[in-house]
């Protein structure tokens, strides 16, 4: 079937657009997640949806950040007054509960 | 939280000769621990993975081992191919609410 799918897969903006990343999860799948992956590094929590629930935002760098699942299906991901350090890979993953992740594309932001 | 830490950072293999990835986690209360492979520019996709109930996983030419008392697990690839090349992942979690990764092991496999 088909798998997590993000849009844009890349993005330029200039330091202080606001951005937003959108994630199609896998038909069914409660359990939603954003990461962050800069250059080289392996991918950092960001936060954790449950159905439409936001469970855990502790990974949030800065309240620039704002993530949103209304429907329990598809999120965005947004940010305000990008900076040059929120250039990185986002990505999106989706499991059905209690079992591995399972991530899409990622979308790589590149704030000039 | 988990600290997971990953060696080496680079892996450089002859084709065929078998290629060996370790983690350490810190959080003893950890109970799953993922594999994945990332390609450049791809996805990460998940290759093999392993519970704390058992010590030992295989499938074909990937197995993970688990010690848990000593709090690392360890990937290993035999009979390594050009395609096994990319960015190798591992992961900790106590929940499966939170993935923590390590910061990858890129594996060079020369034909």
């Amino acid at each position: 079937g088909a798998g997590v799918s993000q849009s844009p897969r890349y993005k330029v903006a200039k330091r202080g657009q606001d951005v937003a990343l959108r994630c199609d999860p896998i038909s069914g799948h409660v359990s939603l997640f954003w990461y962050q992956q800069a250059l080289g590094q392996g991918p950092e929590f960001l936060t954790y949806f449950q159905n439409e629930a936001q469970l855990d935002k502790s990974g949030l760098p800065s309240d620039r950040f704002f993530a949103e699942r209304p429907e329990g299906s598809v999120s965005t991901l947004k940010i305000q007054r990008t900076q040059q350090e929120d250039s990185a890979v986002y990505l999106c993953a989706s499991s059905p509960s209690t079992d591995t992740q399972y991530f899409g594309p990622g979308t790589r932001l590149t704030v000039l | 939280g988990e600290n997971v830490e990953q060696h080496p950072s680079t892996l450089s293999v002859q084709e065929g000769d078998s290629a060996v990835i370790k983690c350490t986690y810190s959080d003893s209360a950890s109970n799953y621990f993922p594999w994945y492979k990332q390609e450049l520019g791809k996805r990460p996709q998940l290759i093999i993975d392993i519970r704390s109930n058992v010590g030992e996983k295989k499938d074909q030419r990937i197995a993970v081992t688990l010690n848990k008392t000593a709090k690392h697990f360890s990937l290993h690839i035999t009979e390594t191919q050009p395609e096994d090349s990319a960015v190798y992942f591992c992961a900790a979690t106590d929940n499966f609410n939170k993935f923590y990764f390590g910061s990858g092991t890129k594996l060079n496999v020369k034909p």
